[in-house]
């Protein structure tokens, strides 16, 4: 399958400050990537459908200018998440996948928001 | 939409027996059901999976089951080490692509 990288793994930022995360697809040319958040003990909740070139697609009750999300090239997409606050504070993992393939999964960010 | 079901939330069993867990969907037009393996603080790992034109998936100890009819699929897992223990979630692939994923089972293994 998929090897996908996430930067960083770890990040703890001060309450109205941004943070930057880094989907990277390091074997698999990715025109579509995925970003979930997931809290302690929940499932995954899908915040964006990430594509290459063209404007990502966000899920109802997802601020699009909260969460930033740029696909600027096949391996490669970002989620910034903008003026953070303590309730952003998540677990977020990116995917990438094909149309009609399984998804595979980073290894996740862990942001927590002071 | 469709709507994924997991059951049980939690599951614990002996080391050596069985594990079972099973998911419904709605959408009988979903035709792509993966299992994913969460460890704690990691991302999901795919460890199988099974489409709509399958009954029946086997990797080593580990198996899937997909009754259409009734819009379930398991994930059974035999001969249960410790390192089976983590979170495990199934989900749906609609046509459009998107994934729906259960709400996760807690497996602890003990040996």
């Amino acid at each position: 399958g998929a090897v996908v990288s996430q930067h960083p793994s770890w990040v703890i930022c001060k309450s109205g400050t941004s943070v930057k995360i880094e989907c990277r697809s390091l074997d698999f040319q990715a025109t579509t990537m995925f970003w979930y958040r997931q809290f302690p003990k929940q499932s995954l909740m899908l915040m964006a459908t990430s594509n290459e070139g063209s404007k990502a697609t966000y899920e109802q009750g997802v601020e699009k200018d909260k969460f930033l999300i740029n696909h600027a090239s096949l391996t490669l997409s970002t989620l910034t998440v903008t003026s953070a606050h303590p309730e952003d504070s998540s677990f977020y993992i990116c995917s990438v996948g094909q149309h009609q393939e399984t998804q595979y999964f980073g290894p996740g960010t862990r942001l927590l928001v002071l | 939409g469709e709507n994924v079901e997991q059951h049980p939330s939690t599951l614990s069993v002996q080391e050596g027996d069985s594990a079972v867990i099973k998911c419904t969907y709605s959408d009988s037009a979903s035709n792509y059901f993966p299992w994913y393996k969460q460890e704690l603080g990691k991302g999901p790992q795919l460890i199988i999976d099974i489409r709509s034109n399958v009954g029946e998936k086997k990797d080593q100890r580990i198996a899937v089951t997909l009754n259409k009819t009734a819009k379930h699929f398991s994930l059974h897992i035999t001969e249960t080490q410790p390192e089976d223990s983590a979170v495990y979630f199934c989900a749906a692939m609609d046509t459009g692509n998107q994934f729906y994923f259960g709400t996760g089972t807690s497996l602890t293994v003990i040996p």
